[in-house]
């Protein structure tokens, strides 16, 4: 199975700053990796496809980057509605993994 | 608009079994593949099992293999998660999540509220 290690598990930031998460990848992904958006009690809303896509809708501070083994996510300005935990998900091979998530909070 | 309805979640003894029912409408269902998707109370995501467009195909979880079954209905549009076997830490929210694209992707663009599970004593 692809491991996926999501770092930092959580970080404290303030509205208008630049966040960055990282995600590591036990092997090559060829790309195929996914960034997710939780809000407590809610459903996961996909925000990146591919490494880097932007899915429809969503704000383009949300940034997606990947070099190697390695992906960023990246939120270019924090917004209020921002706050909220973040997934990385392969989906290289089955069966489909994800990170462990990063709870971004005030 | 695309709606993903999960129900079937309850409370059930270890051992037990349960069916979990999502119906889906506001899109092709049988265009696209469906996954299941569990989340453990406080816990990360943890993808349970996939089927594919057709049903043709099955994919599972090793925690969930031999125990649980996927399945779908392309003419109820109703996708099926029959639970076997229950045990503890099957205790979380599962969702239903659509695949993005036609085909088999792994990319899950829409997703159901969710239903509960409980396996206790």
């Amino acid at each position: 199975d692809i491991q996926m290690t999501q770092s930092p598990s959580s970080l404290s930031a303030s509205v208008g700053d630049r966040v960055t998460i990282t995600c590591r990848a036990s092997q090559s992904l060829s790309s195929y990796l996914n960034w997710y958006q939780q809000r407590p009690g809610k459903a996961p809303k996909l925000l990146i496809y591919s490494a880097s896509s932007l899915q429809s809708g969503v704000p383009s501070r949300f940034i997606g980057s990947e070099s190697g083994t390695d992906f960023t996510l990246t939120i270019s300005s924090l917004q209020p509605e921002d706050f909220a935990t973040y997934y990385c998900q392969q989906s290289r091979s089955i069966p489909w993994t994800f990170g462990q998530g990063t709870k971004v909070d005030i | 608009e695309v709606h993903l309805l999960e129900s079937g979640g309850d409370l059930v003894q270890p051992g037990g079994s349960l069916r979990l029912t999502c119906a889906v409408s506001g899109f092709t269902f049988s265009s696209y593949a469906m996954s299941w998707v569990r989340q453990a109370p406080g816990k990360g995501l943890e993808w349970v099992s996939g089927i594919t467009m057709s049903g043709g195909s099955a994919y599972y979880a090793d925690s969930v293999k031999g125990r649980f079954t996927i399945s779908r209905d392309n003419s109820k549009d109703t996708l099926y998660l029959q639970m076997n076997g229950l045990r503890a830490e099957d205790t979380a929210i599962y969702y239903c999540a659509k695949d993005q694209f036609s085909g088999w992707y792994g990319n899950f663009d829409y997703w159901g509220q969710g239903t509960l599970v409980s396996v206790s004593s």
